[in-house]
């Protein structure tokens, strides 16, 4: 099945542990996004990557970082830094490519909910 | 930067009813999305449309990008249509980000 696989759907961080959120896309996308949603709020980005080995910060990028080794993985670290990590985590994908990445439509992910103990 | 804003915030309907939805964007966009977002969070592409009116079974949607809204029109409303809708919109000179606005939740009842 071609699609966007997030895992784990639900983790637990302890105070002051880093935890990496996957995310793997078999579309042959370029471009991959990471969000956060809060409770009762709309979605906010993170990081994006619209090519391997490069990627931007988005709205709220402190606390987080970011890897694009590959084309399929776009892996999403909460280090301890950011102090309020509660959410839900949704990552995202586009074509990319030779399209302006504005007329791109994204693709989403089911999400992990990330919570602290 | 862009602010979006949608509205109502909620909705309640009755099964069958018809319904609109409104998103107001204050600058000029490249690109405009709505989705849906089911009661397990998971989020659904329903439209991308920039300009012009599209319709998927009873869903459709118009924007007018020259006045900076759009509309998503629910019709014969069912219990499944349930969940909260975000417009979601890109302007290019902000980094090509996709930006969402508040969402409205409906709930669709039997």
């Amino acid at each position: 099945d071609g699609g966007i696989t997030q895992s784990p759907k639900y983790l637990f961080r302890k105070e002051g542990q880093n935890v990496t959120l996957s995310c793997e896309q078999n579309l042959n996308h370029d471009a991959m996004y990471w969000y956060r949603q809060d409770p009762g709020q709309g979605l906010r980005l993170i990081y994006y990557s619209q090519i391997v080995n490069d990627f931007q910060k988005g709205d709220i990028a402190e606390g987080y970082s970011v890897s694009r080794e590959k084309k399929e993985s776009f892996p999403l670290t909460v280090t301890s830094a950011q102090k309020n990590p509660t959410a839900f985590y949704l990552c995202a994908s586009s074509s990319g490519g030779q399209l302006p990445i504005a007329k791109n439509i994204q693709y989403f992910g089911a999400g992990t909910r990330l919570s602290v103990l | 930067g862009i602010q979006v804003e949608q509205s109502p915030p909620d909705l309640i309907l009755q099964e069958g009813a018809n319904s609109t939805l409104r998103c107001n964007f204050s600058d000029s966009v490249n690109n405009l999305q709505w989705f849906h977002q089911n009661p397990w969070g998971q989020l659904i592409n329903l439209f991308y449309i920039p300009s012009g009116t599209k319709q998927n079974g009873r869903l459709s949607a118009t924007t007018v990008a020259t006045e900076r809204y759009s509309l998503l029109y629910i019709s014969s409303s069912q219990t499944t249509d349930s969940g909260v809708y975000f417009c979601a919109v890109v302007v290019t000179a902000a980094g090509n980000k996709l930006t969402f606005g508040g969402g409205t939740r409906v709930l669709v009842k039997p």
